[in-house]
């Protein structure tokens, strides 16, 4: 697609329930990142992929996210038994790999996501 | 910790002001710092930086890199309403090489 695709675009659930938030990165691009914005806050890293090699988790906040990429290009990020902290937008990013400073990163639009 | 600072937190100008953000950073394997501006959901993308002191430029905005004293800047000349926003910087580096740590943006307001 011609950027980063997320979806659902905005997700209201129950504490305790599980959400699956997906994202779908610019053709091409190797390297996808999920990161995390509470209301008024910088982005928070959650984890990083970056072509085959294992990723970079270091960013969840507990064990119960977690986030999965198949064949290398659609990405979903789960967290079970949603909290109230949980509630914020889940930003989705790509880029087309590493380089010497690495590439320009492009977010989509961002999945918000209100825990009740 | 790899960490980003940003400052100020918020500023507040009237169109045809010049405005100065600043970004310092402490990241290991430091590879670029990144600026993007945040209006809605999506950060947009305006500059990438990786060598020190070559100034980047478009339009009305430049930017340039100090990576003996860990900083950058952004510069808005002859600001516009539609200037307004949130300024993130970021660096790149970490022990996944790839990994963006963002600082908690600048919010720019622009009066007419």
């Amino acid at each position: 697609g011609a950027g980063v695709s997320q979806s659902p675009s905005n997700k209201v659930t129950e504490k305790g329930k599980d959400v699956e938030l997906r994202c779908d990165p610019i053709s091409g691009h190797t390297a996808l990142y999920w990161y995390r914005q509470s209301l008024g806050q910088g982005l928070e890293f959650l984890i990083y992929f970056q072509g085959n090699s294992a990723p970079d988790k270091s960013g969840l906040p507990s064990d119960r996210f977690s986030a999965e990429r198949t064949g290398g290009s659609v990405s979903t990020l789960t967290i079970q038994r949603t909290q109230q902290e949980d509630s914020a937008v889940y930003l989705c990013a790509s880029s087309p790999g590493q380089g010497a400073g690495g590439n320009t990163i492009y977010f989509g639009e961002g999945s918000w996501l209100t825990v009740v | 910790e790899d960490k980003v600072v940003q400052s100020p937190l918020s500023l507040v100008v009237h169109e045809g002001d010049t405005v100065t953000l600043n970004c310092s950073y402490e990241v290991t394997n430091f590879r670029s710092l990144l600026w993007y501006k945040q209006e809605k959901k999506a950060p947009t993308f305006l500059f990438m930086l990786t060598s020190s002191g070559i100034e980047k430029k478009s339009g009305r905005l430049s930017s340039i890199l100090d990576k003996k004293e860990l900083f950058s800047i952004l510069n808005i000349t002859a600001t516009q309403t539609g200037d307004s926003a949130v300024y993130l910087c970021a660096a790149r580096g970490g022990t996944s090489y790839g990994k963006l740590t963002f600082g908690q943006g600048t919010i720019l307001t622009v009066h007419p």
